[in-house]
């Protein structure tokens, strides 16, 4: 059981757009920045948005993310077929853990 | 370029011991704080361990607190996870990841490995 909350799958046609949420507490989310990374089957996870809503260089503004209260998202937007894979969200929690988010698969149809 | 290279996964027998290492390269490696972090076959990410740079801290995940050690020799740009008493839930890869610092709960991971696979099975 993850400590964060995230949808175990999501799809859309090429073009459209895609949310996934991510849910957490007040010790995690609720006080400290969200990550999300995206995993690509056979290959290692990479980072794709940072401090919430920060993109390394390298990651296209299509992928975007928000953070309100005990709840983060990650937007996709003009899906590509390129960017099925796993996509996790992650923070820091007061606990003195990293926490992740199970994992949300993404499909395109 | 940033490259983190595991190595020392293998199959291993409940209650048996094996030793990650991560060799480092392409920055600074004694000014970064590292993490071990696992997927599971068909399961989703799980942080390991946490180090910083200095050595001074050192967190773990109830999961394994007791059984693994992290630890780093920065003059080799190595990281290292000792794995004693391994279970069959243990089995999965695991990577050495580096954290960017930014400020207290605002850090990320920057940087993968490609992992290292460990199976505990009899």
């Amino acid at each position: 059981q993850s400590v964060l909350t995230q949808p175990p799958s999501a799809s859309g046609t090429p073009g459209q757009r895609v949310t996934i949420s991510c849910s957490g507490r007040s010790s995690n989310i609720g006080r400290h920045t969200v990550n999300w990374y995206q995993r690509v089957p056979g290959t290692a996870p990479r980072l794709l948005i940072y401090k919430n809503n920060q993109r390394p260089s390298g990651v296209p503004d299509r992928f975007s993310g928000s953070r309100s209260g005990t709840s983060a998202s990650l937007a996709i937007s003009g899906l590509q077929s390129e960017d099925e894979g796993d996509y996790y969200c992650a923070a820091w929690d007061d606990s003195l853990h990293w926490v992740f988010g199970g994992g949300t698969k993404l499909t395109v149809l | 370029e940033v490259q983190l290279v595991e190595s020392g996964g293998g199959v291993v027998q409940p209650g048996g011991s094996l030793r990650l290492s991560c060799a480092a390269s392409g920055f600074s490696f004694d000014s970064y704080e590292m993490n071990w972090v696992r997927q599971a076959p068909g399961k989703g990410l799980e942080w390991i361990s946490y180090i910083t740079s200095s050595t001074a801290l050192i967190y773990y995940a109830d999961s394994v607190k007791g059984r693994f050690t992290i630890s780093r020799d920065n003059a080799k740009n190595s990281l290292f996870l000792q794995m004693n008493g391994l279970r069959a839930e243990d089995t999965g890869v695991y990577y050495c990841v580096r954290e960017h610092s930014y400020s207290y709960g605002e850090n990320w991971f920057d940087a993968w490995g490609q992992g290292t696979l460990v199976t505990v099975s009899s």
